[in-house]
């Protein structure tokens, strides 16, 4: 079965305090990772699209990267602004045009 | 930058009653997706349409619901016989192609429905 899971759950860090967020998969094939931020309330604002292993996307203080297995995203110098549920999202060979959601880092980052 | 609307924010509704989900896709925009997430669970795929026609649905999707784009910017979900299972957050998005072309879906900021 395609399972697409996240880790950690939740993640406290001090403003400043860089950290990575792990999205590892076991799908029969991937065609595309996506990341997305969740704020409270809000839908899902897309962040990065990542295609091969290998690549590596970055915006301000979040860095993504994609391995055969795994995505990490990874968050420098972050600020109270980055809290926020980070969720990844696969789209798979076969699976038409649906994208499977892992469950989500809940990240808060504190003064 | 363009976004995609949905209303209402919040939809009460009483079980068995009908409700219909409304939402703006982005306008360049071919393909419309609807997801739902239960609270503290998982966002889950419904369905995906596009040349007005469903080409996608998840096994949740089952005859108690529909889609239909009533015009050149609407995008509806119907949910008949409302049951309280159904109390989540429904969230639209649309993308400018499907899958093949790897293109991300942007999402509204969803309805919450509740049913009593």
């Amino acid at each position: 079965e395609d399972q697409v899971t996240q880790s950690p759950e939740a993640l406290r860090l001090q403003e400043g305090e860089s950290s990575s967020l792990n999205c590892s998969y076991t799908v029969s094939g991937l065609r595309g990772l996506f990341w997305y931020r969740q704020d409270p309330g809000k839908g899902p604002e897309f962040l990065f699209t990542l295609y091969s292993a290998g690549e590596e996307k970055e915006k301000e203080r979040l860095k993504a990267t994609l391995t055969k297995k795994e995505s990490f995203l990874h968050i420098t110098a972050p600020k109270p602004e980055d809290s926020a549920t980070y969720l990844c999202a696969v789209f798979l060979t076969g699976g038409g045009n649906k994208l499977t959601f892992g469950t989500g880092t809940q990240l808060k980052v504190e003064l | 930058e363009p976004e995609v609307t949905q209303t209402p924010s919040h939809q009460v509704t009483q079980m068995g009653q009908e409700v219909i989900l409304r939402c703006v896709p982005i306008s360049n925009h071919l393909y419309f997706y609807w997801y739902r997430q239960i609270l503290g669970q998982k966002v889950e795929f419904l369905v995906s349409f596009y040349n007005n026609e469903i080409s996608e649905k998840s096994e949740i999707f089952d005859d108690q619901f529909s889609v239909e784009r009533p015009d050149g910017s609407n995008f509806t979900l119907k949910i008949r016989s409302t049951k309280l299972e159904d109390s989540a957050m429904y969230f639209c998005a649309s993308s400018e192609q499907g899958a093949s072309g790897n293109q991300p879906q942007h999402f509204g900021d969803g309805t919450r429905l509740s049913i009593l």
